[in-house]
């Protein structure tokens, strides 16, 4: 079975400029999430999918972050313009849970993301 | 709301020492979901185990054994006669059971030194 796969792995840019990390989840997985792991700390959700719709972006700042998720399958993950503080790793995760038993994460490698 | 505090920021141990790694948590939900996730430092996060909050059995698996107590909302994590290749930080996380979301801790970066 193929895991989470995220791409870029590695990204550098200028403050203010804009970047785009894609993810593609387990094949059938329902939920996909996005988390930012800041260095040292533990990751923290910006945006929660079920399918093709948002059921949590209560964290995302929506003033430069955007995502989507069209077909309920692959994720694309928006910052514009970015802030030094966006430098993190951006993991992308994916759950078979689609209601019933709760079920764990899976997750990528990672993008990370260096602001300059 | 919910919150997983790991209090342990980094253990450093002698192989094949036992080590203990603390998770409490908070929530207001009745039903709930306890992880526990290992990051290596190739970076990529790995289940390591799910607890739910109505089964309180402590669980051993190989070297890994958890210790889940309602009573104090503590989730701990023991790893038995410590290897080099434990290394890694440890992340404790707390799912809600209605809306799936997952509150991770900041994690524990353990160290096993030869």
């Amino acid at each position: 079975e193929a895991g989470v796969a995220q791409s870029p792995r590695y990204k550098i840019i200028e403050k203010r400029q804009s970047v785009a990390f894609w993810c593609n989840p387990i094949s059938g997985h329902a939920t996909l999430y996005w988390y930012q792991q800041i260095l040292g700390q533990g990751p923290k959700l910006l945006i929660q999918f079920q399918n093709n719709g948002v059921v949590d972006d209560s964290q995302l700042p929506k003033d430069r972050f955007s995502a989507e998720r069209l077909k309920g399958v692959d994720s694309t993950l928006k910052i514009q313009p970015a802030k030094l503080e966006d430098s993190a790793v951006y993991l992308c995760a994916s759950s078979g849970l689609a209601g019933g038993p709760v079920g764990e994460l899976f997750f990528g490698e990672g993008s990370r993301l260096t602001v300059l | 709301a919910q919150k997983v505090t790991q209090a342990q920021t980094e253990i450093s141990v002698v192989e094949k020492e036992d080590v203990t790694l603390d998770c409490v948590y908070e929530t207001r939900d009745t039903t709930y979901y306890l992880f526990w996730y290992k990051q290596p430092p190739s970076g990529e996060l790995v289940f390591l185990i799910r607890r739910n909050s109505f089964d309180e059995q402590n669980e051993i698996s190989g070297r890994y054994s958890w210790n889940f107590q309602k009573s104090t909302s503590s989730f701990n994590f023991t790893i038995t006669a410590s290897q080099v290749v434990d290394s890694a930080v440890y992340f404790c996380a707390l799912r809600s059971t209605n809306a799936g979301k997952s509150t991770f801790g900041d994690g524990t970066t353990l160290t096993v030194k030869p």
